[in-house]
């Protein structure tokens, strides 16, 4: 079956740095994308993985292992605006449609 | 370049009666896919349109249907509401579409609230 999981809340500091887990099952993978999403808005594209390995980007990196169907989001020098939810998808190859994590809220505090 | 937009913001209604939103994609895309938005559950997926033919349909019942236009504008219509209609409804444009490999930019979503 097709199977998205990530953490449902996790508290960071500011200026400190989170891990954002992800796993998936799928029966065929073709990319794995990060948005994040703030209260009341709409969700906006972070990155995109399809190859093993890290991404970076500014102070946000993804990574990827499709071996093991895993993922992760890192947020270095935490800032308040990071607070929102991060949602993981997984693209299936069978129909190419992404198929949605129900997403991480992260908290920053002072 | 405008993002995507979404009317109405905001919408009640009661059971029983048909609702049409609209999603004006960014320029250029040709792809629309809708989405569903509840809290604790991720983005179920409900259609995608390219080039005005319905490519993907996820699982939703028949209540739930769209059209996509020439100019790439799409309408998405819920018939006969249910309380558990009540979400953000999201759409998202990409250039290809997911079978392209193109990323999807959403729309602020519609809040739809069904009494």
């Amino acid at each position: 079956g097709q199977n998205i999981d990530q953490p449902t809340e996790m508290t960071a500091t500011e200026g400190a740095i989170v891990q954002i887990n992800c796993t998936y099952q799928t029966s065929g993978f073709n990319g794995l994308f990060w948005y994040q999403q703030h209260a009341g808005e709409a969700p906006t594209f972070l990155s995109y993985n399809v190859l093993d390995g890290l991404e970076e980007k500014g102070r946000f990196s993804s990574f990827l292992s499709r071996s093991k169907g895993y993922s992760y989001l890192l947020l270095k020098e935490l800032q308040m605006k990071d607070s929102a939810s991060y949602l993981c998808a997984v693209r299936d190859k069978s129909n190419y449609q992404l198929i949605w994590g129900a997403g991480t809220k992260l908290i920053i505090k002072p | 370049k405008a993002g995507v937009t979404q009317t109405p913001r905001y919408l009640i209604k009661t059971r029983g009666q048909q609702v049409t939103l609209s999603c004006s994609p960014i320029s250029g895309h040709r792809s629309v896919s809708w989405y569903q938005q509840t809290p604790g559950q991720g983005l179920q997926f409900l259609f995608e349109y390219f080039s005005e033919t319905q490519r993907n349909k996820g699982n939703f019942p028949g209540r739930f249907s769209g059209r996509q236009f020439s100019n790439s504008r799409s309408e998405m219509n819920v018939s006969t509401l249910e309380l558990g209609d009540s979400a953000l409804y999201l759409c998202a444009s990409s250039f290809e579409g997911t079978s392209g490999g193109s990323t999807q930019y959403f729309g602020p979503g519609t809040r739809l609230t069904v009494l």
